[in-house]
């Protein structure tokens, strides 16, 4: 069973970047799937933020994509998330997740998700 | 707003059926995933490819998919199905997935 926990900063000041730690246990990265990352701003919905593959290739949502860098590291099992230039627009629960992707990864679902970390915005 | 419409509440009471509906643009082409969240937890998978169950889950959980809109279909309901739902898929005009504005499922 994979599983996934976030950690990094709760507070993060306007303009400054956000980074995040997603460590991975059950699974090795280096192996296959896709890794992403899900925002959910309080009291509203998820908002995909982008997604990664072992091999490098990257997607991620228009809006962010000049902020946003999801890199991995395999040595530690890790998947990161940096979001520069942040707004309090930008505060959320961030969520990392394992993305299944079978033979179309446009047809692809999270099946596995991390407890959340809340990322707050403020100075 | 998002692309998929999503009913902001359902309300059923105890032992009865409640349907999710999530609308979009024939979305009945697109392969749609549903994810129940409850108050402070991290969503949950409970439905894939619009009627394929993820193991764990109640076989009370089902899926259909046609037209411009899916459905999640939950039978014989029970406190313990109290959440949010969100539907999921990818959205060839905005280029990323997208999720549902979500269902507050209240069961009375």
């Amino acid at each position: 069973q994979v599983q996934l926990r976030e950690s990094g900063p709760g507070l993060v000041k306007p303009s400054e970047t956000l980074s995040l730690t997603c460590t991975v246990s059950g699974y090795s990265i280096r192996s296959g799937y896709y890794w992403g990352w899900i925002r959910q701003p309080p009291g509203k919905g998820l908002e995909w933020i982008g997604s990664m593959y072992h091999s490098g290739s990257t997607y991620s949502t228009p809006s962010l994509r000049s902020r946003l860098t999801i890199s991995l590291d395999t040595s530690k099992n890790q998947v990161s998330l940096k979001l520069s230039s942040v707004t309090a627009a930008d505060t959320a629960v961030y969520y990392c997740a394992s993305f299944y992707c079978g033979g179309d990864c446009y047809s692809g679902y999270f099946d596995n998700w991390g407890q959340g970390t809340l990322v707050t915005v403020s100075s | 707003s998002s692309v998929l419409t999503q009913p902001p509440s359902v309300s059923v009471a105890p032992g009865k059926t409640a349907r999710i509906t999530c609308g979009g643009n024939n979305i009945g082409s697109n392969s749609v995933h549903w994810y129940q969240q409850k108050p402070g937890q991290a969503p949950v998978l409970v439905m894939y490819y619009h009627s394929d169950r993820p193991s764990g889950i109640p076989e009370r959980f089902s899926g259909s998919n046609s037209g411009n809109t899916a459905t999640l279909t939950i039978s014989r309901v029970e406190a313990g199905d109290e959440a949010d739902y969100y539907c999921q898929l990818w959205d060839t005009s905005s280029d990323r997935w997208v999720f549902g504005g979500g269902t507050k499922l209240t069961v009375l």
